[in-house]
């Protein structure tokens, strides 16, 4: 099936500082891909959706300044947590739309440890 | 708005028992439902879907049937095994991107 990837799978930062953190289609192209925030034992809460070549869509609360969201290619897309904050750490995961017929298919998730 | 309830975990069955998660749903217009599975360090897999009213998604021993009347697309399997222990969600997707509304996830453990 199709393979969605992340990187880094885990991250550990200093307050203040700036995450970027990649998500990629390996082998199909994905006009749309998503990002979630996962808590612990919690639901999957969307944050965005990223569509290539415009700008992102985010979901009420969610602080655009905050989480940069770029997708540039129909492969590739970024969140950047900037000016990250212990209250920032948190499961991150995306996915990608596509394949025939259409689904969402999820990367394996970035854990993000603001200290 | 969208949301989905989802039955509250942990779920612990002996192997070969029967499995049923509930889910309820609430949305407009005609969502698409989902059940994704969560395998320990992995990324979701979507396990089965129903696009309308009264289809059967099934997928490896697993089913749910899409509700209209009750809004609901429970998953059932009726002999469950050790590797299926893991996190599910229920979820439904609408709008033109067919966002995703997840249910807050059924931690299963399947005892030998």
């Amino acid at each position: 099936g199709a393979v969605v990837s992340q990187h880094p799978s885990r991250v550990i930062c200093k307050s203040g500082t700036s995450v970027k953190i990649e998500c990629r289609s390996l082998d199909f192209q994905a006009t749309t891909m998503f990002w979630y925030r996962q808590f612990p034992k919690k639901s999957l809460m969307l944050m965005a959706t990223s569509n290539e070549g415009s700008k992102a869509t985010y979901e009420q609360g969610v602080e655009k300044d905050k989480f940069l969201i770029n997708h540039a290619s129909l492969t590739l897309s970024t969140l950047t947590v900037t000016s990250a904050h212990p209250e920032d750490s948190s499961f991150y995961i995306c996915s990608a739309k596509g394949g025939t017929p259409e689904t969402q298919y999820f990367g394996p998730g970035t854990r993000l440890l603001v200290l | 708005g969208n949301s989905v309830t989802q039955m509250e975990g942990p779920v612990t069955l002996s192997e070969e028992a029967f499995l049923t998660i509930n889910c309820t749903y609430t949305a407009t217009g005609y969502p698409s439902l989902f059940w994704y599975v969560q395998y320990p360090g992995e990324g979701l897999q979507l396990l089965l879907k129903a696009t309308k009213a009264d289809d059967k998604g099934s997928n490896k021993g697993f089913e749910a049937t899409y509700r209209k009347e009750t809004t609901s697309f429970h998953l059932e399997k009726g002999s469950v095994q050790v590797s299926d222990s893991a996190v599910y969600f229920c979820a439904l997707g609408s709008g033109s991107a067919r966002q995703l509304t997840f249910g807050s996830g059924t931690q299963l453990t399947v005892l030998p």
